[in-house]
């Protein structure tokens, strides 16, 4: 069965640096998200992606983030200048219509 | 705005005991509505959804169902194995093309033998 993936699944990095998270959707999907939860909270809307431009993004989703989807491929999510909060769980989800969105393992960011 | 509540425990259960977590949500129109699963240590699963107004989602032995009358989709198991222990999370999305899932603030289950 056709999965979300992503890497790193662990990503440590010291505040200021930029980090660039990898996902890749299932294959034939058209919708693209990106998703965090904080440890112990709840999980976060950040960015929808559709038809190479981004649909919709919450207010979390500041000038800091950027996403791309550099080949047929691949989506990814820019942080440029690390903080402290960002220290999350980065869940990357697609879906082929406007119903179910499925989701990758997760990629946990450490900002030090 | 949109937004799902569900009891956040921790939930503690003996094996082979039933399960009800529950779940309202608050929405401007009709949503689609989910259960996700977190096992420990991994992703975000889909366990199960219902799209319209009494239908039944069900997977692996939990069923729920959207009840409009009372906005709520509670997830419910017979009878629980120690591999359920995990985090539920219930969630909605509205139904247009691009729009993003809203999570309630997971239940963590844990089932002793």
């Amino acid at each position: 069965e056709p999965e979300v993936t992503q890497t790193p699944s662990h990503q440590v990095t010291q505040m200021g640096q930029e980090v660039i998270l990898r996902c890749v959707p299932i294959s034939n999907h058209l919708y693209f998200y990106w998703y965090r939860q904080i440890l112990g909270q709840k999980v976060e809307f950040l960015v929808s992606f559709y038809n190479n431009e981004i649909s919709e993004k919450s207010e979390i989703f500041d000038d800091q983030f950027s996403v791309e989807r550099p080949d047929g491929s691949n989506f990814t999510l820019k942080i440029r200048s690390t903080k402290l909060e960002d220290s999350a769980m980065y869940f990357c989800a697609s879906s082929p219509a406007a119903d179910t969105q499925y989701f990758g393992p997760g990629t946990r960011l450490t900002v030090l | 705005g949109d937004s799902v509540t569900q009891m956040e425990g921790p939930v503690t259960l003996s094996e082979e005991a039933f399960l009800t977590i529950n779940c309202t949500y608050t929405a401007t129109g009709y949503p689609s509505l989910f259960w996700y699963v977190q096992y420990p240590g991994e992703g975000l699963q889909l366990l199960l959804k219902a799209t319209k107004a009494d239908d039944k989602g069900s997977n692996k032995g939990f069923e729920a169902t959207y009840r409009k009358e009372t906005t709520s989709f509670h997830l419910e198991k017979g009878s629980v194995q120690v591999s359920d222990s995990a985090v539920y999370f219930c969630a909605l999305k509205m139904k247009t093309s691009y729009d993003k899932v809203i999570f309630g603030p997971g239940t963590s289950l844990s089932v002793i033998p």
